[in-house]
């Protein structure tokens, strides 16, 4: 069974970092794309950025680009978002998720995790 | 990017009842279209993929369907752990984009 236990959230001042991170159990972590989705409080879903199964490819919508980092360690099964200069928009619950080879859809979610960006 | 409306916006439905919920892309993304379901406090989870694929788990009940730019999901007997809100994603082009959700609440 797949599980993606999120971790590293909380309350961050504009302009700070944070890092979260993604711990995978149930599946063959190095095999698959994984993916950071993101949900404002009482809004929609938003996609926040992608990485192959090397973590040779990264992909990121445009409002972060510059500022989050996604990564991954295969070994450890683990999935990381280094979020620099951090703004009050990017407050949000944060889910990781695998695409299982679908590369296209998300067939794995963790539980997430809250990140509030306020001063 | 592709834009996603979905409709309605929320849903009063009775057990047992059939639900249809629409979403109609910007553009043609083919069949690149998948639902989720997300239950009050839960994370989202993958019902419809391919615009028309059951994934794994999930009962029959549920279906999706396309016709062009518009798609469909369906609930065929409306059950109480149904309750929730449901969106549609396109994976057709960078970046995947939404749905703003459709919530859906018994009678």
């Amino acid at each position: 069974e797949v599980q993606l236990v999120e971790s590293g959230g909380g309350l961050v001042q504009p302009g700070r970092s944070l890092k979260l991170s993604c711990a995978a159990s149930g599946f063959t972590f190095s095999n698959y794309g994984m993916h950071w989705i993101r949900q404002a409080p009482t809004k929609g879903l938003e996609w926040v950025a992608s990485i192959s199964p090397s973590g040779g490819s990264t992909y990121y919508r445009d409002s972060v680009k510059g500022r989050f980092t996604i990564s991954r360690d295969n070994a450890k099964s683990t999935l990381y978002l280094q979020m620099d200069s951090l703004r009050s928009e990017d407050t949000a619950t944060y889910y990781c998720a695998t695409d299982g080879g679908t590369d296209y859809y998300y067939v794995g979610w963790g539980q997430g995790v809250m990140v509030t960006v306020s001063s | 990017d592709i834009q996603m409306t979905q409709s309605p916006a929320s849903l009063s439905a009775s057990l047992e009842e059939i639900v249809t919920i629409t979403c109609q892309a910007s553009q043609d993304i083919g069949n690149w279209l998948a639902w989720y379901q997300q239950k009050p406090g839960k994370s989202p989870q993958l019902l419809i993929y391919g615009a028309t694929s059951l994934a794994d788990g999930v009962p029959s009940r549920f279906s999706g369907s396309r016709s062009g730019t518009q798609y469909s999901l369906k609930i065929s007997r409306l059950q109480v752990e149904d309750i929730g809100i449901y969106y549609c994603q396109q994976a057709s082009s960078a970046p995947d984009t939404f749905g703003a959700g459709t919530k859906l609440e018994l009678k």
